[in-house]
């Protein structure tokens, strides 16, 4: 089945201690998302990367950087995450070519920070 | 601002039932709205679009301007409704940048 993968699923890191989540998908979209999802929160848009063009959001924190090396992979690096950076972390993929089409999503990763 | 409200935290209904599940936003111009879903132990995904104009799983929604709202409604509820349900818009044009909601949990029991 074409899908999105995240991994790992649960990652636990240190305070200050620079942690990546990584995001796959097998469905050759064009546009790569990771959103930020906090306890009874809203999913909240980081940034995407359209093909290799990165769009950052005016309001996601420097301490947030992303890697997309090809079209399959993106990664989310969280430089120094602070207690305040736990959260579920989702990625999501969509074909973009004009129109409204639809966005598929991971699992999402759920990260602690101790 | 882009803004999606979702009055509801949780919605708790008995199989058979109406529901009525309350979306309203603020967008200056005309976005497109959209349902998601997120079923107990699955990812989020999409449950229908204003655009298409369809019923899915027995759920519609109309897109009302004047009000600013989107209120998904389904006339019979049914224990397999239970999760959580997101409201979201996005810019017609673009890069279809998700704004959502905070979501509100739909209990049916039976």
């Amino acid at each position: 089945d074409a899908m999105v993968i995240q991994n790992p699923r649960y990652q636990v890191t240190q305070f200050g201690k620079p942690v990546t989540l990584s995001c796959s998908q097998t469905l050759n979209h064009n546009v790569m998302y990771w959103y930020q999802q906090k306890s009874s929160q809203a999913p909240k848009l980081l940034f995407h990367y359209y093909d290799k063009d990165f769009n950052n959001e005016a309001d996601t924190p420097d301490n947030f950087q992303s890697r997309r090396p090809n079209t399959s992979f993106c990664f989310l690096d969280i430089r120094s995450p602070g207690l305040g950076d736990a959260a579920m972390y989702l990625c999501a993929t969509s074909e973009v070519r004009g129109g409204s089409y639809e966005q598929y999503f991971g699992p999402g990763t759920r990260l602690t920070v101790t | 601002a882009q803004r999606v409200t979702q009055p509801e935290k949780l919605l708790s209904v008995f199989k058979g039932a109406p529901v009525e599940l309350k979306c309203n936003y603020s967008y200056s111009g005309s976005p497109e709205l959209f349902w998601y879903v997120q079923y107990s132990r699955q990812r989020l995904q999409l449950l229908l679009r204003h655009i298409s104009r369809e019923s899915i799983k027995g759920f519609t929604a109309d897109l009302n301007k004047g009000e600013t709202s989107f209120h998904l409604k389904k006339p019979f509820a049914q224990e397999e409704d239970s999760a959580m349900y997101y409201c979201a818009l996005t810019s017609p044009t673009g890069f279809q940048k998700l704004v959502f909601g905070t979501g509100t949990r739909l209990l049916v029991s039976p």
